[in-house]
């Protein structure tokens, strides 16, 4: 597609839920990124993936937090038994290489 | 680890004056790119301006501007004749070589004033 696109673009969940969060990449790119950001914070790492490899997740907060893309294009983040400092805006991003990344447009979630 | 700083947490400018946002970092590496994101409230971040390390000549991109001073870690941008479309958060990011992902700072908040 022109962009990346996520989905929901606004999550609300009830303490304990868990939660599945869509990424829609660039056709082509291969590098994946997601980002999480708090209300007033810059964006903060948690995982990448370079085709279907998982390369690095040593950004994900806790084991609750689970990344996955197995065909190498969509990805999905998935956080189970959601606390309230999980809501934030997650951000996903694509690349080709060492280009600079597009953001999608980010998804609120909001824990109550 | 690198780090990237932005010391202001919000900057004001005249609708069609100048304003520059700081932007200082830390690393050890040589080669990495420095980048300029413009996040508008739909929080959609799109991307201002790069800049790659091993390039003197600092980039420019229509009213947008940088000063890349590698010695000091530095890396400001300049926003020629504000516009009011130019109000937003901005953020400092950070991409080495190696690494894949992308350090950002914790952004400036611009207010243009009509």
């Amino acid at each position: 597609g022109a962009g990346v696109s996520q989905s929901p673009r606004y999550k609300v969940a009830k303490r304990g839920q868990d939660v599945a969060l869509r990424c829609d990449p660039i056709s082509g790119h291969v590098s994946l990124f997601w980002y999480q950001q708090a209300l007033g914070q810059g964006p903060e790492f948690l995982t990448y993936f370079q085709n279907e490899a998982q390369l690095d997740k040593s950004g994900l907060p806790s084991d609750r937090f689970f990344a996955e893309r197995p065909e190498g294009s969509v990805s999905t983040l998935k956080i189970q038994r959601t606390q309230q400092e999980d809501s934030a805006v997650y951000l996903c991003a694509s690349s080709n290489q060492l280009a600079a990344f597009v953001f999608g447009p980010g998804t609120r979630l909001t824990v109550l | 680890a690198q780090t990237v700083t932005q010391s202001q947490p919000e900057m004001s400018v005249q609708e069609a004056e100048t304003v520059t946002l700081s932007c200082t970092y830390d690393t050890s590496e040589s080669d990495y790119y420095l980048f300029w994101y413009k996040q508008p409230p739909s929080r959609q971040m799109i991307l201002v301006i790069r800049q790659e390390a091993y390039k003197q000549q600092n980039a420019t991109e229509n009213r947008f501007s940088v000063n890349f001073q590698k010695a000091a870690k530095s890396f400001s941008l300049k926003i020629s004749d504000s516009q009011l479309g130019d109000a937003a958060m901005y953020f400092c990011a950070y991409r080495s070589y190696n690494n894949n992902d992308m350090r950002f700072g914790a952004g400036t908040r611009l207010t243009v004033k009509p």
